[in-house]
């Protein structure tokens, strides 16, 4: 089993829609957790780390569910520009290494 | 600021051949790391670096080695290279100690192809 596993998709929604992706970790000790963003062929860049008690920044919500060890990304009114791949990562304890899951496609659609 | 740097964008490359990755950061971070990304396997860890002169075996390392010279600079280096090295290649920096919670920046990217 993957240390972090996501749905790959693609997700296609239209414009306007609110989408939700999730991700499961196996490392119960993993301590920090974040959601990336990658556009086609392009470097990941931080959407946003997530918090044990949730945290919101703007149409984006990310929540932290240690009891059940998953992670999930809430899009609300979907914008064309958020077409890209949603990369979730982990961090265990006592590490420098950030485990990545292989992304969420999402489109969105006019 | 200009952030994480690499070079070259993209390289083709003569199986056997040696080539190096250049990786520069201005941030003055202490952990470094390398990454190749391939079609549906995400990204993987080849090697990382905590803080300069030090260095550590990630997932991938095989065929690959790295240094860590001072904290700027993090080149990874393919001794002879092999088609199953075609990738796209990311460099990462964080400011990160071991307690976790730091960002991790990463570079544009180097898009290799072994023929």
């Amino acid at each position: 089993r993957k240390e972090v596993e996501q749905d790959p998709g693609p997700f296609n929604v239209p414009e306007g829609a609110t989408v939700a992706f999730n991700c499961t970790y196996s490392n119960s000790a993993s301590q920090s957790f974040f959601w990336y963003r990658q556009d086609c062929r392009k470097e990941p860049k931080l959407l946003m780390s997530v918090y044990s008690s949730g945290n919101e920044d703007g149409r984006f919500t990310a929540q932290l569910n240690r009891a059940s060890q998953y992670i999930s990304l809430l899009i609300r009114d979907s914008k064309l520009s958020d077409s890209a791949t949603y990369l979730c990562v982990g961090r265990p304890s006592g590490t420098y290494k950030y485990i990545f899951g292989t992304g969420t496609r999402l489109k969105v659609l006019a | 600021t200009a952030g994480i740097t690499q070079a070259p964008t993209s390289q083709i490359l003569a199986a056997g051949r040696s080539m190096t990755l250049r990786c520069t950061q201005d941030m003055r971070h202490n952990a470094m790391y390398w990454y190749r990304q391939d079609l549906g396997l995400g990204l993987r860890l080849i090697h990382y670096s905590n803080t300069a002169g030090t260095t550590g075996k990630g997932e991938v390392p095989d065929g690959y080695s790295v240094s860590r010279a001072n904290t700027d600079d993090f080149p990874l280096t393919l001794a002879s290279a092999v088609p199953s090295q075609t990738s796209v290649y990311f460099c990462a920096s964080s400011d990160s100690g071991s307690q976790g919670g730091d960002t991790q920046y990463f570079g544009p990217g180097t898009r290799l192809t072994v023929l």
